[in-house]
């Protein structure tokens, strides 16, 4: 069964850009979340989306978006892109079942520049 | 709200000894708490988690942890460290008693282990 895939792994922005990174989850899995992790603020989630729709949302500015298309996969949007958004972004993927385990992703490094 | 509590940054062990990396937990609600290694450059692997059914939770590599209500402590442990233990575990809660995928990360510890 293949685990949580996201692209891209590595890639570079300008300060202003905007980036899109995609998550496709586990077979099955209809839940999808995305976190930060700097080294500062450590792990923080960003936002989680079910059936397509976002269910939960974090503390982040409007500037971080997210979307879920109808066959579960995932893709989340950062404009105008600021140094500070330099971070390991990790998709997870849920069974959307009670106590069920949450699947990480090998994560999308972004530097902004 | 929750929240965790992982006290220290980095524990250094020689190989062979035991392992305790701590956890504390805050949850207005019965939670579910995970340990979570993280190898360089890689995502998240689960350890182990607790639901609610027996305290003493067996997960992978030989870890352990036991949840301990009273002191609201989910305390990972290992008998004897291995140099591949090196890496940073990450203790998190989520609320249980419903389908919600939003974990609350601790800092993390990074653990080290001398030859």
């Amino acid at each position: 069964k293949a685990g949580v895939t996201q692209t891209p792994r590595y890639l570079i922005k300008t300060r202003g850009q905007q980036v899109t990174l995609s998550c496709s989850p586990i077979s099955g899995h209809r839940s999808v979340s995305w976190y930060q992790q700097t080294p500062g603020q450590g792990l923080q989630f960003l936002f989680e989306y079910f059936s397509e729709t976002q269910r939960n949302k974090g503390n982040f500015p409007g500037r971080f978006s997210g979307r879920q298309f109808s066959n579960s996969r995932s893709e989340m949007n950062v404009s105008t892109l600021e140094l500070g958004d330099s971070a390991l972004y990790l998709c997870a993927s849920h069974p959307d079942n009670s106590g069920n385990t949450i699947y990480f992703g090998e994560g999308s490094w972004l530097t902004v520049v | 709200a929750q929240s965790v509590t992982q006290l220290g940054s980095h524990v250094s062990v020689s190989e062979g000894a035991l392992v305790l990396l701590r956890c504390n937990y805050s949850s207005s609600v019965p939670p579910y708490l995970f340990w979570y290694v993280q190898y360089p450059n890689q995502g998240l692997q689960l350890l182990l988690k607790y639901t609610s059914a027996a305290t003493l939770v067996k997960g992978i590599n030989g870890f352990e942890a036991e949840f301990k209500k009273s002191e609201t402590s989910f305390h990972l442990t290992k008998p004897s460290a291995h140099m591949s233990d090196a890496a940073e575990y990450f203790c998190a809660v989520s609320e249980s008693g419903g389908a919600n995928s939003k974990l609350t990360f601790g800092k993390g510890i990074t653990l080290s282990v001398r030859p």
